[in-house]
This record gives structure tokens, C-alpha cells and sequence, in this order.
């Protein structure tokens, strides 16, 4: 059954303390993987899409890397407006994995 | 551009009742994905709609259904509401396909009570 596991669960940095998120999957064929951040009350906003092993994208504090078995994304000396839910997904259904909350403290 | 909108925004029905939630994609876009989100199951797919033809469909159901209309615009409903049916609705848009980039709506917060 294709899955996608997020980890950690939860995650509290102080202001510029850079850190990782991961999405481990295993699909049967990869179409693509998705990052979007989820803020309390509103609809996931799309981050990066990442189709293939060694792809790496950026967009302010946020780059995501991919391998053949996970992605990362990491956030480099983050801010407390980077606090939200992280969602990773893949696929031509979006499978979601559960998140990581993400708190950075001032 | 104007986003994803979704109506209502907040909803209370009472189980055994059916709702009917709408949604309006962004301009342009044909594929329009409704997902269901919960405290303990996550984010989840329903359906996806490309030019008023289902085209995938999540392990739900057969009480939760969709449509799509000539502009793109796509309902979903739910008939003889179950408590469990209580979570946030989300409605999200993309260009040609669910695997493409997707953008959300605000969703439509659903109470069963």
C-alpha cells in the first residue's frame, strides 16, 4: 500500500535555529512530490512540486531536496512566521502525510 | 487572479440530513480535487473532476458525490450524514490534472451534530 510518513510530529525551534523536516514514502511509481504549508483554518498553500531523485527547489528560508526514498525540507534561520503545518504528498490523488507542526519561538 | 472559493464557509446539519457544498476554481483551471480533512485521519481524497467527468476517486462512500459544471465550477454532497462526516471540506484547483500543481481553497468547515 502506498504510504507517506512524516516526521517529527512536531517540531519547536527558537528564531534562527535552522532544522529538517523529512516525508518518507514508498509508491509504486512516483509522480510527484508535493510540499504545502497549512496555517490554522485555512487550505493547504503550495510550496514545491519535486519529480525526480537529486531535484532540489527554494523559496526563501524553505529548500526541498528529494532522494529515492525521502524528501526534506529545510529551513534555514527561521523566522515565527514559519510557524504552520507542513504536509508532503505525492501522486495523481494527493496521499497526504499527517504533518509536522512546526512552532519557531522569538 | 482570485483564488479557490468554497461555499459556505460553516455549516451545521443534523444526521440523517444530505449537504450540498460548492466550490469555484480558479480561472483557467479545468481539474477540481475535494478532500476531507480530520483530526485523526488527516488530509484524504474524495474525487477529482476534469471537464464535468469523474476522473478519480478516494475509498469513500457512496454517500459522498461530486459534479462538475461546464465552467468548471463543482458541488459536492453528502446524503444521510453520519457524525463522523464532521471535518473541514477542502475544494482545491489545478491546471490540467490532481498531479499538477494544486491550489486550495479555505474549505468549508461541516459540523454533524
Amino acid at each position: 500500500e502506498d504510504q507517506v510518513t512524516q516526521s517529527p510530529e512536531a517540531l519547536r525551534l527558537q528564531e534562527g535555529e535552522s532544522s529538517s523536516l523529512n516525508c518518507s514514502y514508498t509508491v509504486s511509481g512516483l509522480r510527484g512530490l508535493f510540499w504545502y504549508r497549512q496555517d490554522p483554518g485555512k487550505g493547504p498553500e503550495f510550496l514545491f512540486t519535486l519529480y525526480s531523485a537529486g531535484e532540489e527547489k527554494e523559496k526563501e528560508r524553505l529548500k526541498a531536496t528529494l532522494t529515492k526514498k525521502e524528501s526534506f525540507l529545510h529551513i534555514t534561520a527561521p523566522k515565527p512566521e514559519d510557524s504552520a503545518t507542513y504536509l508532503c504528498a505525492y501522486g495523481n490523488k494527493l496521499v497526504f502525510g499527517a504533518g509536522t507542526i512546526l512552532r519557531v519561538k522569538s | 487572479k482570485a483564488g479557490v472559493t468554497q461555499t459556505p464557509r460553516y455549516l451545521i446539519k443534523t444526521r440523517g440530513q444530505q449537504v450540498t457544498l460548492s466550490c469555484s476554481p480558479i480561472s483557467g483551471h479545468r481539474s477540481v480535487s475535494w478532500y476531507q480533512q480530520t483530526p485523526g485521519q488527516g488530509l484524504q481524497f474524495l474525487f477529482e473532476y476534469f471537464s464535468e467527468t469523474q476522473r478519480n476517486k478516494g475509498n469513500f462512500p457512496g454517500r459522498f458525490s461530486g459534479r462538475q459544471f461546464s465552467n468548471s465550477r463543482s458541488e459536492m454532497n453528502v446524503s444521510t450524514l453520519e457524525l463522523g462526516d464532521s471535518a473541514l471540506y477542502l475544494c482545491a484547483s489545478s491546471y490540467q490534472r490532481a498531479g499538477d500543481e494544486q491550489y486550495f481553497g479555505p474549505g468549508t468547515r461541516l459540523t454533524v451534530t
